[in-house]
């Protein structure tokens, strides 16, 4: 089925530890990107990306880094994972054309715990 | 700033009646998209109904319909015929161009529970 995958679903780690989460859609959207739920926050806005090799700052992008290298990959790496990064993370794509925009489709997300 | 705001932590409905979640947003631009995305407890985002700030038509999607108040900055969504199902957390999103980038901006959540 076409859509966004992310992976891992679930996943512990160490302060001070690094990971990378893995985001794939195979909709041939141009538009990526990440955002973190925090309880009574709703969705904020991480990185995102138009195309391959261009991506851009959100909202609260401190302690993240991403890259595109190909139009279907997105990954999202945390450096040194802090407490504050404990979240639920969910990957996005649109189409970049506004005659073709119907609206996001979302990952399945990832459940980050830094201990 | 460009806000979202559902001022109702949490809502209660017995199953078959209809529910009215409220969403306001606060915005300086006139073209622009409003979505309700359900979040039911497996962590999904799915998209429940959309509406183009151009269009003076409410949307409706089957037992799902908005209110659409352009000039209030208000977007409620109705759910009628409450089915057990519609238990879930329900996000209001504002969408708008910004320098020729995409934001989407999300209100805190609205988590309804469906009484049998």
């Amino acid at each position: 089925n076409a859509g966004v995958t992310q992976t891992p679903k679930f996943h512990i780690l160490k302060t001070g530890q690094s990971m990378t989460l893995q985001c794939a859609q195979d909709m041939n959207h141009g538009y990526l990107s990440w955002y973190r739920q925090d309880p009574g926050m709703g969705l904020r806005r991480i990185h995102y990306s138009v195309a391959a090799g261009i991506t851009d700052k959100g909202e609260v992008p401190d302690g993240y880094n991403v890259s595109r290298s190909n139009t279907e990959d997105f990954p999202l790496r945390l450096e040194s994972a802090a407490p504050s990064q404990t979240s639920v993370y969910f990957c996005a794509s649109s189409s970049l054309e506004e005659g073709s925009f119907f609206g996001y489709t979302f990952g399945s997300g990832t459940r980050l715990t830094v201990v | 700033a460009q806000t979202v705001t559902q001022s109702q932590p949490e809502m209660s409905v017995q199953e078959a009646e209809t529910v009215t979640l409220s969403c306001t947003y606060d915005t300086s631009e006139s073209d622009y998209y409003l979505f309700w995305y359900k979040q039911p407890p497996s962590r999904q985002m799915i998209l429940v109904i959309r509406q183009e700030a151009y269009k003076q038509q409410n949307a409706t999607e089957n037992r799902f319909s908005v209110n659409f108040q352009k000039a209030a900055k208000s977007f409620s969504l109705k759910i009628s015929d409450s089915q057990l199902g519609d238990a879930a957390m329900y996000f209001c999103a504002y969408r708008f161009l910004f320098q020729g980038a995409q934001k989407l901006v999300f209100g805190q959540g609205t988590r309804l529970t469906i009484n049998p």
